[in-house]
């Protein structure tokens, strides 16, 4: 089984800062996908970035971008600039690629127990 | 392109009655997620329904239930409600033909049980 761990249960940072969330996670599988959502107070979980484990080039989304180690198991988000509508809940999350087991597609994402990130003005 | 919708917003129900939530996918996706979202205890993994069957079920007893429609919505029911089933419901929906699997989810439903 997965598991997907987030050591920094809240952070909080002044605003137009840099801030980065940590994730680290166990798996046994070579290819995957990982994932950062966020969950503003109005609790819609927003997909922020993902990357592909068999990609070495770590993605980016704007002002956000991953530190993906695939080596260490380490997945990391960077938030550039920080804005106050990026005071949230952050999810980090993993998949496995589709199964063949149960005909394609994938089995759902195992989540991290979250970082709770305030951006002060 | 309208996203994942869920019905209903809010629900509230009495202990051991029968609480049916609802989802309708982002159109042109076959798999449904549900997941259970309760205070302190995080994201949990709860069902996934793809081109109607259920292909997996997370660590739930089997009062958990739900199915998945010809026109790919879904619904869960939950049976002989307990309190601790109080909780955040997300719905979630994916395509084999998005790049990098990705999981998109509705609003959710809030389930209290008094």
């Amino acid at each position: 089984a997965q598991t997907v761990t987030q050591s920094q249960p809240e952070m909080s940072v002044q605003e137009a800062e840099t801030v980065t969330l940590s994730c680290t996670y166990d798996t046994s599988e070579n290819n995957y996908y990982l994932f950062w959502y966020k969950q503003p107070p109005s609790r819609q979980m927003i997909l922020v970035i993902r990357q592909e484990a068999y990609k070495q080039q770590n993605a980016t989304e704007n002002r956000f971008s991953v530190n993906f180690q695939k080596a260490a198991k380490s997945f990391s988000l960077k938030i550039s600039d920080s804005q106050l509508g990026d005071t949230a809940m952050y999810f980090c999350a993993f998949m496995k690629p589709a199964s063949t087991n149960s005909g394609g597609g994938a089995d759902g994402l195992t989540f991290g127990k979250g970082t709770h990130l305030i951006i002060q003005p | 392109e309208a996203g994942v919708t869920q019905s209903p917003t809010h629900l509230i129900k009495t202990r051991g009655q029968q609480a049916t939530l609802r989802c309708s996918p982002i159109s042109g996706h076959t798999s449904v997620y549900w997941y259970q979202q309760a205070l302190g205890l995080g994201l949990q993994f709860l069902l996934w329904y793809d081109e109607g069957e259920e292909r997996n079920r997370g660590n739930f007893p089997p009062r958990f239930s739900g199915r998945q429609f010809p026109n790919y919505s879904s619904e869960l029911n939950v049976n002989a409600l307990e309190l601790e089933d109080s909780a955040l419901y997300l719905c979630a929906s994916r395509s084999d033909r998005v790049p990098g699997n990705t999981i998109y989810f509705g609003e959710g439903s809030w389930l209290t049980v008094v």
